[in-house]
């Protein structure tokens, strides 16, 4: 079984350039999480989806940020018109169907710059 | 809103030798679950461990193991016999139950020496 895949796992942007991050859950998950980790920090809570729907979106800033998690596909968050503050590795993990096994399984990470 | 703290930001242990990290945390809540996150320089989370509030005996993973001390909200870790393979940032992070969100410390890094 496949673990969390996320790609890609080093991103450049210029300033103003538009990021995609992606990440598959585990074969079976149905939730997905988002993390952001800044240089010397611990990770940040972004945001959580289920298939279709976004759950809780309490950690994302207000503008230039989206993510969303298809029916079919992974998950993708969106960063519009980057800025050197977006820079940091960001997180995806996933958990089954069934919360109540309450391990969330975390992907490698990727790692955004922004020049 | 759940705070969780991690005083030590290094540590440094000799090999085969025992080291405990701290973490205390703020919650209202009476039912929670607590993780340590060891994240190795390839920036990969990996779960260490994790302890249910309503347990109230410690949580063991072969040489991890936690001091859970509910009323003082703390939960430290201990790694017996270290290995130069523990060196690593280490995490502690809070979760409700109902609550899909992990809160993470700031972090511990963990140095082993030969």
């Amino acid at each position: 079984n496949a673990g969390v895949m996320q790609n890609p796992r080093h991103l450049v942007r210029r300033r103003g350039q538009e990021a995609r991050l992606r990440c598959s859950p585990m074969k079976g998950h149905s939730h997905v999480y988002w993390y952001r980790q800044l240089p010397e920090e611990g990770l940040k809570f972004m945001v959580y989806l289920q298939k279709e729907n976004i759950i809780d979106e309490s950690g994302m800033p207000k503008e230039r940020f989206s993510a969303e998690f298809p029916k079919e596909g992974p998950s993708i968050l969106r960063i519009q018109q980057v800025v050197r503050g977006d820079s940091a590795a960001y997180f995806c993990a996933s958990s089954p169907q069934d919360s109540s096994l309450d391990e969330q399984f975390f992907g490698p990470g990727t790692r955004l710059t922004v020049l | 809103a759940q705070t969780v703290t991690q005083s030590q930001p290094e540590m440094s242990v000799q090999e085969a030798e025992t080291v405990t990290l701290s973490c205390t945390y703020d919650t209202s809540e009476s039912d929670y679950y607590l993780f340590w996150y060891k994240q190795p320089p390839s920036r990969q989370m990996i779960l260490v461990i994790r302890q249910e509030a309503y347990k109230q005996q410690n949580a063991t993973e072969n040489r991890f193991s936690v001091n859970f001390q509910k009323a003082a909200k703390s939960f430290s870790l201990k790694i017996s016999d270290s290995q130069l393979g523990d060196a690593a940032m280490y995490f502690c992070a809070y979760r409700t139950p109902y609550g899909n969100k992990l809160v993470f410390g700031a972090g511990t890094i963990l140095r082993v020496k030969s």
